[in-house]
């Protein structure tokens, strides 16, 4: 399968923890990378690997994998987490395709 | 810095041809592939494609086969995606961004280019 499914929204209240999460069969092979989108901006990856965050990015944001399913989570979210959450990894073709989930719209209450 | 800068906004109309830019800078442009990313108005990231400057190898989404060409020239740095009669329907945001394959990850984007196909 080529697919990544999102929960479509998520909602936090501010300082709590929120979990997002992506399944899909390709995350059986890979792992899933995680980008996050404010309005009006390019995407920005957060979470790659099995739990690796690129430089300048809070220590507040973690993965995780499980079988088919990838996890997001952010611990003591902040208002500026507001965003959209994309997952994507390469896809179980064995090409070099890779697929991106649907997106998670997450509010901080 | 590693970074992407992609050419400005485009309005054509349908049926016309256009081809935009990604200019890579602050690392090995043959090094790594660069990938394309189609955000239609209002909607998710979709994968369209994905090109190795070093040698052309050129891979893309089924959805995207025959709709779209890319292709990179490396002496400047440069990355492409191109269309020969373009629709409304590809009115979107498109973002290249560099793809690290072995970590299976897009890092950094470039800052979109907006192209808008209207009568």
């Amino acid at each position: 399968s080529s697919e990544l499914t999102q929960d479509p929204a998520v909602s936090v209240a501010l300082g709590q923890t929120v979990r997002i999460t992506c399944q899909g069969d390709s995350l059986r092979s890979y792992y899933a990378s995680w980008y996050q989108q404010k309005p009006g901006q390019a995407p920005v990856l957060v979470i790659y690997g099995k739990n690796n965050r690129p430089s300048g990015i809070p220590d507040r944001f973690s993965g995780s994998s499980s079988g088919n399913t990838a996890s997001l989570t952010i611990t003591g979210a902040q208002a500026e987490d507001e965003a959209d959450y994309y997952c994507n990894s390469r896809d179980s073709s064995g090409n070099l395709n890779w697929v991106f989930g649907g997106g998670t719209k997450l509010t901080v209450l | 810095e590693v970074q992407l800068v992609q050419s400005g906004a485009e309005v054509k109309k349908p049926g016309e041809s256009l081809k935009i830019s990604c200019k890579g800078s602050g690392y090995s442009f043959t090094s790594y592939w660069i990938g394309w990313v189609r955000q239609m108005p209002g909607k998710g990231l979709e994968w369209m494609g994905i090109i190795y400057p070093g040698d052309s190898d050129t891979r893309y989404s089924p959805s995207f086969q025959g709709q779209v060409t890319i292709s990179a020239d490396k002496s400047i740095s440069t990355a492409y995606l191109q269309w020969s009669s373009l629709k409304a329907s590809d009115t979107a945001m498109y973002y290249c961004a560099r793809a690290i394959a072995a970590a299976g990850v897009f890092d950094p984007w470039g800052q979109g280019t907006l192209v808008t196909v209207s009568s």
